[in-house]
């Protein structure tokens, strides 16, 4: 099993630009989760989607979208994208059931808006 | 004030040291969560405990429901034990889903 993917690993973007980040997992998991990570900070919960079809916001979810069409895969949106969006994210999915929670991390992507 | 609090922020040891990080929550939690984030980058889970001890290898975990109180200790430390450790609250958040709020993390390095 691959676990979690990610891809970029890093990106720049313009002010204003566009861009997707892809993650995919192969363990079947039907939560998944997308975090960004500031210097100093802790992880902070963009959107997460606990199935196919069925996502919702986070603690911060301005200046992004998500869409979940398959169990496989949650791709994260940036739209006109701002320098307070400079971060490393990372994805996640999980397994849960009342008592037994394991969270598989994906390897994150940098991005630096400038 | 943040949910979740770590002390220290940094923490540097000599190999061998026995290691103590800490982490205090102030909301009611299903579990809390011990991960690790490596040098390169990369988040592992290593402890869920809702109450009592877990002991993996030289790690062991420890929380108290009352004080809302949790340590992580590495025992005979080494420096590939170098990383962020990482505390996290779960909570069922409802809808069906499970939610994780994470602490700030604390650095430790141990030198040879």
């Amino acid at each position: 099993n691959a676990g979690v993917t990610q891809t970029p690993k890093f990106r720049i973007l313009k002010i204003g630009q566009s861009m997707t980040l892809q993650c995919t997992q192969d363990m079947n998991h039907n939560y998944m989760y997308w975090y960004r990570q500031d210097p100093g900070m802790g992880l902070k919960l963009i959107y997460y989607s606990v199935g196919a079809g069925i996502t919702d916001k986070g603690e911060v979810p301005n200046g992004y979208n998500v869409s979940r069409s398959t169990t496989e895969d949650f791709p994260l949106r940036l739209e006109l994208a701002a320098p307070s969006q400079t971060s490393v994210y990372f994805c996640a999915s999980s397994y849960w059931v009342p008592g037994v929670y394991e969270q598989y991390f994906g390897p994150g992507t940098r991005l630096t808006v400038t | 004030k943040n949910e979740v609090e770590q002390s220290p922020q940094n923490l540097t040891a000599q190999e061998g040291e026995f290691i103590t990080i800490n982490c205090s929550y102030s909301v009611g939690i299903s579990a809390l969560h011990w991960l690790q984030q490596h040098p390169g980058g990369g988040i592992v889970s290593l402890f869920m405990l809702s109450s009592g001890k877990k002991k993996h290898g030289r790690l062991i975990a420890t929380i108290n429901i009352q004080e809302k109180h949790s340590s992580l200790h590495i025992t005979a430390s080494h420096p590939r034990d170098s990383a962020v450790y990482i505390c996290a609250v779960g909570r069922d958040a409802g809808a069906g889903s499970y939610q994780l709020t994470f602490g700030k993390g604390t650095k430790l390095s141990v030198i040879p």
